[in-house]
C-alpha cells in the first residue's frame, strides 16, 4: 500500500502559538490531499482540503501547504487553542481513487 | 441538519458470527463510505457506494462486504469473525463521489472475543 507517514507522533504547544503539523507522502501521483481532527471518542472531522494543482490553501485559524517537489504536506494552526487539542490526520487519494490515512499526530495545548 | 449515525454504537462478537453494521448518512448526501481504524493498522479504507453501487473498495478480504438503499442509508456486514476485526469502523458520507468533503460518524467500536 502507499506510505502515508507523519514525523512526530506527538506535539505540545502552548496556546496562544502557532502549530505545524507535518506528514509525508510516497505517491507522486495522488492529486488529493486532506486533513482531519479526531477528538477522542468521535469520527474524524474535515478540516481542510487540497488539490494537487495548488501549493498553498486557507481556512479559519488553518493553512495547508503542499510540497509536491518533496512530497510533503503540513497543516499549520494560528493560535492554538484548547479545544484543538486532538488528532490529526493526513490523508491522499492517489488517481487510482485509493484514499490512504496517515497515521496520526497527537497534538496537545498547554493552557 | 443531523449529522451521520451509525448503529450500533458498540457490538461484542465471537470469533466465527457475522454482523452487520449500519450508517445512515447526512440527509442528501449520496455517497457513503467504511473505513476501519485500529491502533496497529490505523485508518483504512473499506468501500464507497453512491446510488445503491460500490464505486470504490479497499484491500480488505471478501468477508467484508456491504450495500446502500434508495435512501441512502447503508449496512457493512463482517462474516466468519476473526480476532483482527476488532476495531472502530467508521462511516462517512458526502454529497458526490470520491471522498471530497466527507463528514464521518462517531463509528461502531466492535470487539471480537
Amino acid at each position: 500500500g502507499e506510505s502515508v507517514g507523519l514525523h512526530l507522533p506527538t506535539l505540545s504547544v502552548q496556546e496562544g502559538d502557532n502549530s505545524i503539523i507535518n506528514c509525508a507522502y510516497s505517491n507522486s501521483a495522488s492529486d488529493y490531499f486532506i486533513w482531519y481532527k479526531q477528538e477522542s471518542g468521535k469520527g474524524p472531522q474535515f478540516i481542510i482540503d487540497i488539490r494537487s494543482n495548488m501549493d498553498k490553501r486557507q481556512g479559519q485559524r488553518v493553512t495547508v501547504l503542499l510540497n509536491k517537489t518533496v512530497k510533503h504536506l503540513s497543516l499549520q494552526i494560528a493560535a492554538t487553542q484548547p479545544g484543538d487539542s486532538a488528532v490529526y490526520f493526513c490523508a491522499e487519494k492517489d488517481t487510482g481513487n485509493q484514499f490512504y490515512f496517515g497515521t496520526g499526530t497527537s497534538l496537545t495545548v498547554i493552557p | 441538519k443531523a449529522g451521520v449515525t451509525q448503529t450500533p454504537r458498540y457490538l461484542i462478537k465471537t470469533r466465527g458470527q457475522q454482523v452487520t453494521l449500519s450508517c445512515s448518512p447526512i440527509s442528501g448526501h449520496r455517497s457513503v463510505s467504511w473505513y476501519q481504524q485500529t491502533p496497529g493498522q490505523g485508518l483504512q479504507f473499506l468501500f464507497e457506494y453512491f446510488s445503491e453501487t460500490q464505486r470504490n473498495k479497499g484491500n480488505f478480504p471478501g468477508r467484508f462486504s456491504g450495500r446502500q438503499f434508495s435512501n441512502s442509508r447503508s449496512e457493512m456486514n463482517v462474516s466468519t469473525l476473526e480476532l483482527g476485526d476488532s476495531a472502530l469502523y467508521l462511516c462517512a458520507s458526502s454529497l458526490s463521489q470520491g471522498f471530497y468533503e466527507q463528514y464521518f460518524g462517531p463509528g461502531t467500536r466492535l470487539t471480537v472475543t
